[in-house]
């Protein structure tokens, strides 16, 4: 199966800020099958990006993802209150499909 | 409004069985794939299952195959995971997902209901 690897595990900014959270697969991920998630305390996970590179329904703009082959970038282009929460990325390009473990994205 | 509401979690003995149900509402049900997945106490995201609209491709994480089995009733708007020979490593909160509009494959997940507890304990 394939392996995503998520860094930093934490990072901690402030508001206004630039947010850059890396995944890489341990295998090059087909045709960028590759989706973002934020989960905050006691919420299901909200899909933000799909396709590597495709915002979701509802998603703001400052919120892009980037990447192919084997790693992939989310960026938050300047950090609102709200943005604070754990990120996971997941591969839906080989089967099974897996999720990193996770960057937590804290307010410094 | 798309809604999934999941319901059944609880806690069960270790080897013991359980039936979660997830509610869909907002939506055509029989013309979207459906999932579960899981999340143990403080840790990641893990599929455990996937169901195609009209039940003709059904995926098992290797950690549950052979244990639990999904299914779904387009004509109430349910998808279901009966669960057995439950273990301690089960544990976890189960989240239903949609799939993107009409694949039979395993793609991303959106959106996902808030989730039923369960809990593998003597």
């Amino acid at each position: 199966e394939i392996v995503l690897t998520q860094s930093p595990g934490t990072l901690s900014l402030s508001p206004g800020e630039r947010a850059t959270l890396s995944c890489r697969a341990s295998q090059s991920l087909s045709s960028s099958y590759l989706a973002w998630y934020q989960q905050k305390p006691g919420q299901a996970p909200r899909l933000l990006i799909y396709g590597a590179s495709t915002r979701a329904t509802g998603i703001p703009d400052r919120f892009s993802g980037s990447g192919s082959g084997t790693d992939f970038t989310l960026t938050i282009s300047r950090l609102e209150p709200e943005d604070f929460a754990v990120y996971y990325c997941q591969q839906y390009g080989s089967s099974p499909s897996t999720f990193g473990q996770g960057t937590k994205l804290e307010m410094k | 409004e798309v809604q999934l509401v999941e319901s059944g979690g609880g806690l069960v003995k270790p080897g013991g069985s359980l039936r979660l149900s997830c509610a869909a509402s907002g939506f055509i049900f029989s013309s979207y794939s459906m999932n579960w997945v899981r999340q143990a106490p403080g840790k990641g995201l893990e599929w455990v299952s996937f169901i195609s609209s009209n039940s003709n491709y059904i995926y098992y994480a290797d950690s549950v195959k052979g244990r639990f089995t999904i299914s779904r009733d387009n004509a109430k708007n349910s998808l279901y995971v009966q669960m057995n020979s439950l273990r301690a490593e089960d544990t976890a909160v189960y989240y239903c997902a949609r799939g993107p509009l009409g694949v039979v494959v395993i793609s991303w997940f959106d959106p996902w209901g808030q989730g039923t507890l369960v809990t593998v304990s003597s």
